[in-house]
Formats: structure tokens, C-alpha cells, sequence
């Protein structure tokens, strides 16, 4: 069966500091991996997806993710915070039916 | 904007109220789902459409009915509800649903059970 962990439930940075937000996935094969973000009182927004091409993703607003196959890791990053960065982001893989599993998400606040 | 309306954006009801929400997607889309999203829990799938046809049902209760008369348009009925059902209801569209799709969300409807 195909799971998803976000090792963090919160992580607060400062702007212009670098952000990441790991998460782990076990999956008994070749998974899709997808990091949505949700800003308040709106819909998730893809950020950026992985499927079986280059393992470093690059994505929207700056965000790049790299899948690590022997670590089943596919952290999300960004160099540098900005304050409409805010908002909670969701690692998601697929299972083999092709339903997305979703992870807790992770809460990212970036202070001034 | 993703293309992925939901409306109404807020709805308060009481249990034995009888409510609706509506989805529409205008991305041209196959597949068409509804999420239930809690505090705290990870997003759960709730029901699948393909070409209008039901493909999962996730052991939801019967209390929440869906109903999609056309690709475009996906609508859950709701009666009889419980106020653990409060929620932000995500509708999601994509291309097709058998394989590893993108699906893009609408901005969920929170629904309020009193």
C-alpha cells in the first residue's frame, strides 16, 4: 500500500531564510509525487509534480522538490521565503489505481 | 484561478436541513471528485466520477448523495447530517481517472452542521 509522512506539522522560517518541508512516501512501486499548496480559504494549487522524469522537479513561485529513491523522500524547497509564501502544503502520492494519497500537511509561517 | 468553481462558499445547516453543493469545472475534464476535508486529517476521498459514471464510493454514509448529470458538473446532496460532518468540501477535476492525473481543486465549500 502506497503512504505518505510529513515529518513536520509546522515550520516556521523568516523571510528570505530557506525553506523545507520533508516528506517521506512508501510505495511497493514507481510512485507519481505531487506537492499541493493551500493558502486560507482557498482551493490546492499544484506546486509541482514527479513521474519517473528528472528527480529534481522545479515548480511554481521558486519551489523545486527532489525525489530520492533510496531515501523515499521527496523534500520540498525554497531558497528563499516570501511572506505570501505562507500557508499550508500537502505531499501527495498516487497509488497504483491512480488516487491520490494525501499526506497531514505541513503548516509553513515565515515572519518578517 | 484553476478553473474549478464551488458554490456556496460557506453553508450553515441544521441536522435535519436538506442542502446541496454544486461543482462546475470548465478544464475540459473526464473525471470529477469530491474531497472531505477535516482538521487535522488528511484529505479524504470521498466519490469518483469518470464520463459521468460513479467509479468509488469510499465507504461514505449514506446521508451524502452525489450526482453528476454531465462531465462538467458534480453536485453533493446533503440531508440528515451530523455535526462531525462539519468540513471544507473539495470538488477536484482532471483529465481522466485511471492513472496518475494532476487534479485541480476548486476553493472547497465549509460547511457548518448545527
Amino acid at each position: 500500500a502506497q503512504s505518505v509522512t510529513q515529518l513536520d506539522s509546522h515550520v516556521s522560517v523568516s523571510e528570505g531564510t530557506p525553506v523545507l518541508l520533508r516528506c517521506n512516501y512508501s510505495s511497493s512501486y514507481s510512485p507519481s509525487l505531487f506537492w499541493y499548496v493551500q493558502h486560507p480559504n482557498k482551493g490546492l494549487q499544484l506546486l509541482l509534480k514527479y513521474t519517473s522524469a528528472a528527480t529534481l522537479v522545479k515548480g511554481i513561485n521558486g519551489f523545486e522538490a527532489e525525489f530520492k529513491k533510496s531515501e523515499t523522500s521527496f523534500h520540498l524547497t525554497k531558497p528563499s521565503a516570501h511572506m505570501s509564501d505562507a500557508a499550508e502544503y500537502f505531499c501527495v502520492v498516487t497509488n497504483q489505481g491512480g488516487k491520490l494519497i494525501f499526506g497531514q500537511g505541513t503548516e509553513l509561517s515565515v515572519k518578517p | 484561478e484553476t478553473g474549478v468553481t464551488q458554490t456556496p462558499r460557506h453553508l450553515v445547516m441544521g441536522m435535519t436541513n436538506k442542502k446541496s453543493l454544486k461543482c462546475e469545472q470548465h478544464l475540459g475534464h473526464n473525471a470529477m471528485y469530491w474531497y472531505k476535508q477535516s482538521a487535522k486529517k488528511p484529505l479524504e476521498l470521498m466519490f469518483v466520477y469518470n464520463f459521468k459514471e460513479q467509479t468509488e464510493n469510499n465507504s461514505v454514509p449514506s446521508r451524502f448523495s452525489p450526482e453528476c448529470p454531465n462531465s462538467s458538473h458534480l453536485f453533493l446532496h446533503l440531508h440528515t447530517l451530523q455535526p462531525e460532518d462539519s468540513a471544507l468540501y473539495l470538488c477536484a477535476s482532471s483529465q481522466g481517472a485511471s492513472g496518475p492525473e494532476t487534479q485541480y481543486f476548486g476553493p472547497g465549500t465549509r460547511l457548518l452542521v448545527l
